[in-house]
């Protein structure tokens, strides 16, 4: 079974940039979460999709950050203008069904971005 | 205060030791408790589930949960150098579930 897949792996980009990152969950999970992950700390739930509807966007950053899932399948986050504060790691995961927190969440590798 | 509390760390133990982690939370609607560990530049992986308060051991590793007192803790017994890694602990409950994780504790096990 193929792991959750996200590109790109590595960015770096200067502030006021935009950057979009892609993220393709495992085949058949309904839940799709994207996390933040900053140097030092662990990951802070950014947005959750339940097929292609959101859960929860309540830590999102919305007057620079928007999300979407396309057809309940991928999913592009993207930052727009960039902050030096949003340099982190980006992390992909989902789940099988909807119960979120109370399920297992399987995680991509990420991606690290650096804003200069 | 942060709703999960660990200590970052890092800890050091030598190759055969029984590791501690250890977590605090605050928030009363936690029922589900995981730890993750997370390899260098690698996604967390799901390593213990447990629900409500108890004990659950699997192979090497037993997660404990004491609700009575929020504390949260994983040992690891005959520690190896492939268990090196950030051990992330988390909690989720109340009306979403969303999961809510502490900063994490850098482990290194030597040969």
């Amino acid at each position: 079974e193929a792991g959750v897949a996200q590109s790109p792996r590595y960015k770096i980009i200067e502030k006021r940039q935009s950057v979009a990152f892609w993220c393709n969950p495992i085949s058949g999970h309904a839940t799709l979460y994207w996390y933040q992950q900053i140097l030092g700390q662990g990951p802070k739930l950014l947005i959750q999709f339940q097929n292609n509807g959101v859960v929860d966007d309540s830590q999102l950053p919305k007057d620079r950050f928007s999300a979407e899932r396309l057809k309940g399948v991928d999913s592009t986050l993207k930052i727009q203008p960039a902050k030096l504060e949003d340099s982190a790691v980006y992390l992909c995961a989902s789940s099988l069904g909807v119960a979120g927190g109370r399920e297992t969440q399987y995680f991509g590798p990420g991606t690290r971005l650096l804003v200069l | 205060q942060k709703e999960v509390e660990q200590d970052p760390g890092p800890l050091s133990v030598p190759e055969g030791a029984i590791v501690s982690l250890n977590c605090t939370y605050s928030n009363s609607a936690f029922q589900y408790f995981m730890w993750y560990r997370q390899y260098s530049r690698k996604g967390p992986e799901l390593l213990m589930y447990t629900y409500s308060s108890g004990n659950k051991e699997d192979g090497r590793f037993t997660a404990q949960v004491d609700k009575s007192s929020k504390y949260i803790s994983l040992f690891i017994r005959d520690s190896q150098p492939s268990d090196s890694a950030t051990y992330l602990c988390a909690g989720s409950g109340g009306s979403n579930y969303k999961l809510t994780f502490g900063k994490g504790t850098l482990l290194t096990v030597n040969p």
